[in-house]
């Protein structure tokens, strides 16, 4: 089974920083890759998914990019609605394996 | 508005049984696939099952094979998980998602507590 390697499990980083999480799959993946963001008690919100397209209604400041085996999530400038635990996920298969997640806190 | 909502979770005893439901609306279920995922206290996503949009097709994760049976009401708008012989290790919030394609989940319950204990 393809297994999906989150880093850095946690980040401690300022309002307005700049803000790379990645994403490493077992095996190439191509670009089936989704990103998620979650907030506590919430369900999980789709962000980004093949690598690097945004779910509509998204906010221009999250990017993602890659393909293969590694990829990344961007915030290029954190807001303090953006600290929240993200998650990466393979796609395009039946078993939607998620990698262990990035929690994203305040410095 | 896309709605999914969950139901049907609750305290139960290891080794008994529980139905989850997710009736959903807002858009033509009979076109979707969707899925499971569960998230134990305190743990990252756990994806637990899939269902093609007839029905056809169903696929689970190793850890609740034989166990879990996902299924499908496309006349009621409603998606089920029978969760049979239910361990220690089955607790979690389960929440239903609507895949918008190859597998992304574009939408989301709120999630149903099951406690095993």
């Amino acid at each position: 089974d393809i297994q999906l390697t989150q880093s850095p499990s946690f980040l401690s980083a300022s309002v307005g920083d700049r803000v790379t999480i990645t994403c490493r799959a077992s095996q190439g993946i191509s670009s089936y890759l989704a990103w998620y963001q979650q907030k506590p008690g919430k369900a999980p919100k789709l962000l980004i998914y093949g690598a690097s397209t945004l779910q509509s209604g998204v906010p221009s400041r999250f990017s993602g990019s890659g393909s293969g085996t590694e990829f990344t999530l961007t915030i290029s400038s954190l807001q303090p609605e953006d600290f929240a635990t993200y998650y990466c996920q393979r796609l395009n298969s039946y078993t939607l394996t998620f990698g262990g997640g990035t929690k994203v806190e305040i410095k | 508005e896309v709605q999914l909502l969950e139901s049907g979770g609750g305290l139960v005893q290891p080794g008994g049984s529980l139905r989850l439901s997710c009736g959903v609306s807002g858009f033509t279920f009979s076109n979707y696939a969707m899925y499971w995922v569960r998230q134990a206290p305190g743990k990252g996503l756990e994806w637990v099952s899939f269902i093609g949009h007839d029905g056809g097709n169903t696929f689970y994760a190793d850890s609740v094979q034989g166990r879990f049976t996902i299924s499908r009401d496309n006349s009621k708008n409603t998606l089920y998980l029978q969760m049979n012989s239910l361990r220690v290790e089955d607790t979690a919030v389960y929440y239903c998602a609507k895949d918008g394609g190859l597998g992304r989940g574009d939408y989301w319950g709120q999630g149903t507590l099951v406690t095993v204990s």
